[in-house]
C-alpha cells in the first residue's frame, strides 16, 4: 500500500475564496472519510463515503461545505467562501470495507491538508 | 452520543520511564477502540485497535492497550518511552465497526525529557 495521500499539504487564501482539497485512499479501500481538526483539538468528523456514495454527513458540514468521490477512488473537498473559522487541519482517512462480517478494519489516515483563511 | 474523554492535556515523562495515557468512553455498548499518535504537522497513525476478545492488545512501537469493560476505559501503556515518543495521542471509538465514523478524544500531548 502507497499510503493516503492529500494535496495540497497547505493552503493560504484568503477570505471569501473558494478552494478545494483532493484525497487519494488506498486503492481499493471501500471507504474514505473526511475529518476537521482546529489546533488542540481532536479531528472531528465531516463526511464519508463507500464507494461513489456518500453515506454521512455531519452537522459541522454547512452548505459552504460540499464533498464528492465521483467514481469511488479518489475524493473532493470544497469549500465555498471561506471564513476564518475554517482554518484547521482537513484530514482525510480510507478504510476496507470487510465483506463477509461488515465489521470491517481500521482507517488509515493521510498527512492532512492545512487550510489558513487570512 | 458516544463521547471519549482523555483527562490528561500534557503528561511529561523521563526517557527510559514507564507511560500510561488514560482514556475513558461513553456508549453503551462495546464500542471499537482505537490509539492513534501524531507528530506535528503530520497525520494520524494507527497504534492499536481493539474490536474483541483478549482484552490486552499489542501495537506498534513497543505500545499497548487494556480494555477494561467495568470502567469504560481503554488506557495506553509503554513500559520503556524513548524522545522519539513525544506527539500527540488520541484515543477514538467508533460504535458499530472499525470503518464508520470515529469519534476522538481532545488528546494527550507527552513530552519526553532526558
Amino acid at each position: 500500500d502507497t499510503g493516503v495521500s492529500q494535496d495540497p499539504r497547505h493552503k493560504i487564501t484568503k477570505r471569501g475564496q473558494n478552494v478545494t482539497f483532493r484525497c487519494d485512499p488506498i486503492s481499493e479501500h471501500n471507504r474514505l472519510y473526511w475529518y476537521r481538526q482546529t489546533l488542540g483539538q481532536g479531528p472531528e468528523f465531516l463526511t464519508y463515503f463507500q464507494n461513489e456514495a456518500q453515506l454521512e454527513k455531519s452537522r459541522l458540514l454547512s452548505d459552504r461545505f460540499s464533498a464528492e468521490r465521483p467514481k469511488g477512488s479518489f475524493s473532493t473537498l470544497e469549500i465555498q467562501r471561506t471564513e476564518q473559522g475554517d482554518s484547521a487541519m482537513y484530514l482525510c482517512a480510507s478504510s476496507p470495507l470487510e465483506v463477509t462480517s461488515g465489521r470491517g478494519k481500521a482507517q488509515f489516515f493521510g498527512p492532512g491538508t492545512r487550510l489558513t483563511v487570512l | 452520543a458516544q463521547s471519549v474523554t482523555q483527562p490528561d492535556i500534557h503528561i511529561t515523562v523521563s526517557e527510559g520511564a514507564s507511560l500510561e495515557l488514560r482514556c475513558n468512553y461513553s456508549y453503551g455498548a462495546t464500542p471499537y477502540l482505537f490509539w492513534y499518535v501524531q507528530s506535528p504537522g503530520q497525520g494520524l497513525q494507527l497504534l492499536l485497535k481493539y474490536f474483541s476478545g483478549d482484552t490486552l492488545v499489542q501495537g506498534i512501537k513497543g505500545f499497548e492497550a487494556e480494555f477494561k469493560r467495568s470502567q469504560s476505559s481503554f488506557n495506553l501503556r509503554k513500559p520503556s518511552v524513548h524522545w522519539s515518543d513525544a506527539a500527540e495521542y488520541f484515543c477514538a471509538v467508533a460504535p458499530y465497526s472499525g470503518n464508520t465514523p470515529l469519534v476522538f478524544g481532545k488528546g494527550t500531548r507527552l513530552s519526553v525529557i532526558a
